[in-house]
């Protein structure tokens, strides 16, 4: 049974146009991250979120990107306008705090941009 | 700035052979040492963790060690099946923040 969930597994846009991207977290953790992977490349943090607030954010994570829980449950990582090398695979990881800092990464939504 | 690097980049190997991946890493303060398993096009499984004190976890056929002195970890893989075939990441924790390495992909034939 997979931790989190993500929809939609692909998306495919036009450059310019608004995304949103979804996580589902099957447990009720208050710690959510996004990540990105670029195809061939490494996997590269975006985003932290903690108790309905951005608690850490990367450089790529600039004005376009914004992370929300609208409806305390879902958690979703929209992108304004998107450009060409906004594809990759983006993936949701749920987390908890403690000595290990576990997280459970979610399948991904493959984001096309053309 | 905290940097993941493993080795080699790729790897053949015939099915029920043994192989191992290499990570070196330069991150402060750690906190933990992890190697997933990502299938292509899905997102990574964690396989084993490792603390400070620990030098040698296994789970199944995946054995992780570990030597915080030198920092290098390394994944044997024991036995290999067709399934084994995927990118295997080592991620390292420090003050809650993941540096991901870039992956070693591993392709099992039979």
């Amino acid at each position: 049974e997979p931790e989190v969930t993500q929809t939609p597994s692909h998306q495919v846009t036009q450059m310019g146009q608004e995304v949103i991207l979804r996580c589902v977290p099957i447990s009720n953790h208050l710690y959510f991250y996004w990540y990105r992977q670029i195809l061939g490349q490494k996997v590269e943090f975006l985003v932290s979120f903690y108790n309905n607030e951005i608690s850490e954010k990367s450089e790529i994570f600039d004005d376009q990107f914004s992370v929300e829980r609208p409806d305390g449950s879902n958690f979703t990582l929209k992108i304004r306008s998107t450009k060409l090398e906004d594809s990759a695979m983006y993936f949701c990881a749920r987390g908890r705090r403690g000595v290990n800092n576990e997280q459970f990464f979610g399948p991904g939504t493959r984001l096309t941009v053309l | 700035k905290n940097q993941v690097e493993q080795s080699p980049q790729s790897l053949i190997i015939l099915e029920g052979k043994n192989c191992t991946l290499q990570c070196n890493y330069t991150v402060s303060p750690f906190s933990n040492l992890r190697w997933y398993k990502q299938d292509t096009g899905r997102g990574p499984v964690s396989l084993t963790i490792m603390t400070f004190s620990e030098n040698t976890k296994s789970n199944r056929r995946y054995t992780a060690t570990l030597d915080a002195d030198t920092k290098q970890s390394s994944l044997h893989i024991t036995a290999s099946q067709l399934s084994d075939s995927a990118s295997y990441i080592c991620v390292v924790t420090a003050d809650y923040k993941l540096s991901f390495g870039a992956g070693t992909t591993v392709t099992v034939r039979a």
